[in-house]
């Protein structure tokens, strides 16, 4: 059975960089999408892009100047690293598993929330 | 992008009722459509994917249909389990994007 774990800090100041890292246990890394999907509170989804096992990446283009993910197959983890950021930016944050049959997600994790104030 | 507009943003029935949900994508997506539910604090869970097919596990009182740009989840017989609030996802662009959410309350 696939999980999937975020880990990170809670709290990040303005302007400050936001990183988070999802760990994946059970099921293989490869042939898949790891993706990182966020949830304002009170709102709805946004997907914020992924990752593939080859490490070809896509963004959402709303936040592609500020975002980065990677992907560490020897530690099974991919990371989140969101710049300048803002209260906007304040969400959960879910690691998922994209799958291979199509650009949905099958899998996620249980959500981190981050929240973005001084 | 490509907009997911669902309807009703808040739906109240009650249990043994029969709902519908509608989600409509600004171009056609084809059938590349999915269905998730999620209840508070919780993540969304995988329902239905290329518009109609169930995931494992998933009852069948579940069901999905649509093609081009209109599409439905319907719930045939609610159970107490089910009031939560539901999302579509299309896919058929690589810019996914989420319809903004039913939430689905008892009556």
């Amino acid at each position: 059975q696939v999980q999937l774990q975020e880990s990170g800090p809670g709290l990040v100041k303005p302007s400050e960089t936001l990183s988070l890292t999802c760990t994946v246990s059970g099921g293989s890394i490869s042939a898949y999408f790891w993706t990182w999907i966020r949830q304002p509170p009170g709102k709805g989804l946004q997907w914020t892009g992924y990752i593939y096992s080859s490490g070809t990446t896509n963004y959402n283009p709303s936040l592609e100047s500020r975002v980065t993910i990677s992907l560490d197959t020897s530690k099974r983890q991919f990371s989140l690293r969101l710049t300048s950021v803002t209260a906007a930016d304040t969400a959960v944050y879910y690691c998922a598993r994209r799958s291979s049959y199509g650009g949905f997600f099958d899998y996620w994790g249980q959500g981190i929330l981050v929240t973005v104030s001084s | 992008d490509i907009q997911m507009t669902q309807s009703p943003s808040t739906l109240s029935a009650s249990v043994g009722d029969r709902v519908t949900i509608t989600c409509r994508a600004s171009q056609s997506i084809v059938n590349r459509l999915a269905w998730y539910q999620q209840k508070p604090g919780k993540p969304p869970k995988f329902l239905i994917y290329e518009a109609s097919s169930l995931e494992s596990g998933v009852p069948s009182r579940f069901s999905g249909s649509g093609s081009g740009t209109e599409f439905t989840l319907t719930i045939s017989s609610l159970q107490p389990d089910d009031f939560a609030t539901y999302y579509c996802q299309q896919y058929h662009s690589y810019s996914y994007t989420f319809g903004q959410g039913t939430k689905l309350e008892i009556k």
